[in-house]
């Protein structure tokens, strides 16, 4: 069955630097899009970032834009988020997400790991 | 971006009842719009894909439709499981979009 079990997610403060990541199984990792999405505590869900199956495309929301960057490892079948100069609106758990396609649905999501940005 | 609104945030109903939850885009999507649920300290678990497909072992109480930039999720008699969080999801235009979401309790 399809596996997507994100890591990464610590307390860390204001200004620094964080990379999560997000290893799946189960299906054929390199033939699908996958996306990084957030929900801060008590709030709703907010799309992060999005990559292609062969990692040539990527978009960003732009409340991150020029500070996130996605990227995947085919080989290891894990993708990645990393985070730079952090803030406190960046707190939230964020969740990978296995796309049917790449600009599609979401059809399998991971359990999501924690960040905290605090001082 | 492509702003999606859904209402009401706060739907409070008795199991048995029929259910329907709007959203509404800001502008065309065309039809990629999803719908997710969501229960608490769990991931979101996509219910609706193409405003009216059935996802993977969804049942068939769920349904989806659309009017211009109007969607509609209903559940046609809601039994004590779906008493959840639902968002919906344009996947027309990056970036990408979600409402904000519509929290069905029990009344």
């Amino acid at each position: 069955q399809v596996q997507l079990v994100e890591s990464g997610g610590v307390v860390v403060q204001p200004g620094r630097s964080l990379r999560l990541s997000c290893a799946a199984s189960g299906f054929t990792f390199p033939s699908y899009g996958t996306h990084w999405v957030r929900q801060a505590p008590g709030k709703g869900l907010e799309w992060v970032a999005g990559i292609s199956y062969d990692g040539n495309n990527q978009h960003y929301a732009d409340s991150v834009k020029g500070r996130f960057t996605i990227s995947r490892d085919n080989s290891k079948n894990t993708l990645y988020l990393q985070m730079n100069s952090l803030t406190a609106e960046d707190s939230a758990v964020y969740f990978c997400a296995k796309a049917r396609g790449f600009q599609t649905s979401f059809d399998h999501w991971g359990q999501g790991t924690l960040v905290t940005v605090s001082s | 971006e492509i702003v999606m609104t859904q209402s009401p945030a706060t739907l409070s109903v008795s199991p048995g009842e029929r259910v329907t939850l709007s959203c509404r885009a800001s502008q065309s999507v065309s039809g990629n719009l999803a719908w997710y649920q969501q229960k608490p300290g769990q991931a979101p678990r996509l219910l609706i894909y193409l405003v009216s497909t059935r996802a993977t072992g969804i049942p068939d109480r769920f349904s989806g439709s659309r009017s211009g930039t109007e969607f509609t999720l209903t559940i046609s008699s809601l039994q004590s499981e779906d008493f959840a969080l639902y968002f919906c999801q344009q996947y027309n235009n990056w970036p990408l979009t979600f409402g904000g979401g519509t929290k069905v309790e029990m009344k």
